[in-house]
């Protein structure tokens, strides 16, 4: 089975605060998402890779910017954490042509105080 | 208008009985289709591929109808562990452009 990791279950933050959110998948896939789930809203995506140095932007992806620096970790990174960032944060792995769908991690939720 | 859109619920039903939902998608190019589970505060999990000539897996049944851009799932025999939220979840090209709807709210009651 896939693995998807993500660094902290539950996190809390000040104001301004970088932040840096970490995944990290033990299979060969190449594509790697971020997403944010509010309720009401469903899961909007903030921004994807589909390979190493990659990056695509999503629906959403004022206020954050990511880092793959290497083929299994994928970082979601907040410059400025501010109120309207509490949420819950997704990473979500998929390989290259299939239709298997995605894997999520277990999810990150992030409150800024 | 959302490129997917689910009714939230909440379903409320027995044990036993039989549940639908309905999803429609806006985008004509879609191409993959799926089902998604997600439990109270876990992550979505995969349920189920939906394919053009409609499948079944258990109790579950899900449709296709490219048509009228919809998609549905049929539980059959709730039991008390289908309780969760659905995600209907629509792609145009392979698994790089997935957009899913808000979800939908079953609860199955004994």
């Amino acid at each position: 089975d896939v693995k998807v990791t993500q660094s902290s279950r539950y996190l809390v933050k000040r104001t301004g605060e970088k932040v840096f959110l970490e995944c990290v998948q033990d299979m060969d896939h190449e594509n790697m998402f971020w997403y944010r789930q509010d309720p009401g809203l469903g899961l909007r995506l903030i921004y994807f890779s589909y390979d190493v140095k990659m990056k695509e932007k999503g629906d959403i992806p004022e206020g954050y910017s990511v880092s793959r620096e290497k083929k299994e970790r994928f970082s979601l990174i907040l410059e400025s954490a501010s109120t309207n960032q509490t949420s819950m944060y997704l990473c979500a792995t998929a390989e290259t042509g299939t239709n298997y769908g995605y894997t999520f991690g277990s999810g990150t939720r992030l409150t800024v105080v | 208008r959302k490129e997917v859109e689910q009714d939230p619920g909440p379903f409320n039903v027995p044990e036993g009985a039989t549940v639908a939902f309905n999803c429609t998608y806006s985008n004509s190019a879609s191409q993959s289709f799926f089902w998604y589970r997600q439990d109270c505060r876990k992550e979505p999990k995969l349920l189920m591929s939906v394919y053009s000539s409609g499948n079944e897996d258990g109790r579950f049944t899900a449709q296709l109808n490219r048509a009228s851009q919809y998609i549905s799932l049929l539980i059959r025999d709730s039991k008390l562990s289908d309780s969760a939220t659905y995600l209907c979840v629509v792609s145009k090209y392979n698994n790089n452009d997935m957009r899913f709807g808000a979800g939908t709210r079953l609860t199955v009651k004994p």
